[in-house]
C-alpha cells in the first residue's frame, strides 16, 4: 500500500526558510521510474507545480520558482525534503507531495499525500 | 514555458448531463496531457493521462480526447460523486504546468 505523509511547520514568517519532508512506504525511490513531486494550492486557487525529484536523483523545478527551490532525497529512509526560500505571504497554501509513476515515458501522479497547510505570517 | 487555459472555468450541470472541458495549451505537447479531479478538501485524482487514456479504476463515462493545443475532457452521464473541480496538467520536458480549473456544481 502505497502512502504518503508531508510534515513540517504550520506557520512560517515572511523571509523565513521552509522546510517540507515527505514521508513515503509501500515503494522505494531508488526503483526505476519513479519520482516524487511537490504541488501547492493556495486556499481557492488552482494547484502549482513546484519540483520533482527522479530514481536516479535527476532533479526539476519550477521555472518562475526555482531560485527558491532545493528537493532532496533519503532513499534509506524513503523521505524527500523540500526547503523554499524567502517565504512571503502569497506563498501561504496547502502543499501536496506525491508519487510520479514513469510508464511508457508518460509521468503519472498516481497517489497523493493528503497534503500540510502553511501559512506565512508575522 | 507553457501554459494552459481551460474553459469554462466553471458550469452548472445536472445528475446524467453530458459535461465537456475543455483545456488549451500555448503550444504543442502532442499529447502530454493529463486530467486530474478535486473534491474540496481533498487531494487531486488521478482520471486520464496522455490526453486519452482511462486511469485503472476510474468509470468510463470519463473520457478524453486532443492532441497538440487543444484537448477535451467528457463526462457522459453525470453523476452526483462527478460534482468537483477538474484540472488539466501538461508534462512536456519535464516541466508540469496546471490549468486553472473547471469547477462543476
Amino acid at each position: 500500500q502505497v502512502t504518503l505523509r508531508e510534515s513540517g511547520p504550520a506557520l512560517v514568517k515572511p523571509t523565513q526558510t521552509l522546510t517540507l519532508t515527505c514521508t513515503f512506504s509501500g515503494f522505494s525511490l531508488s526503483t526505476s521510474g519513479l519520482c516524487v513531486t511537490w504541488i501547492r494550492q493556495p486556499p481557492g486557487k488552482a494547484l502549482e507545480w513546484l519540483a520533482r525529484i527522479d530514481w536516479d536523483d535527476d532533479k526539476y523545478y519550477s521555472t518562475s520558482l526555482k531560485t527558491r527551490l532545493t528537493i532532496s532525497k533519503d532513499t534509506s529512509n524513503n523521505q524527500v525534503v523540500l526547503t523554499m526560500t524567502n517565504m512571503d505571504p502569497v506563498d501561504t497554501a496547502t502543499y501536496y507531495c506525491a508519487r510520479i509513476t514513469t510508464v511508457a515515458g508518460t509521468p503519472l501522479v498516481d497517489y497523493w499525500g493528503q497534503g500540510i497547510v502553511v501559512t506565512v505570517s508575522s | 514555458d507553457i501554459q494552459m487555459t481551460q474553459s469554462p472555468s466553471s458550469l452548472s450541470a445536472s445528475v446524467g448531463d453530458r459535461v465537456t472541458i475543455t483545456c488549451q495549451a500555448s503550444q504543442d505537447i502532442i499529447n502530454y496531457l493529463n486530467w486530474y479531479q478535486q473534491k474540496p478538501g481533498k487531494a487531486p485524482k488521478l482520471l486520464i493521462y496522455d490526453a486519452s487514456y482511462l486511469e485503472a479504476g476510474v468509470p468510463s463515462r470519463f473520457s478524453g480526447s486532443g492532441s497538440g493545443t487543444h484537448f477535451t475532457l467528457t463526462i457522459s452521464g453525470l453523476q452526483s460523486e462527478d460534482f468537483a473541480t477538474y484540472y488539466c496538467q501538461q508534462y512536456d520536458n519535464f516541466i508540469f504546468t496546471f490549468g486553472p480549473g473547471t469547477k462543476v456544481d
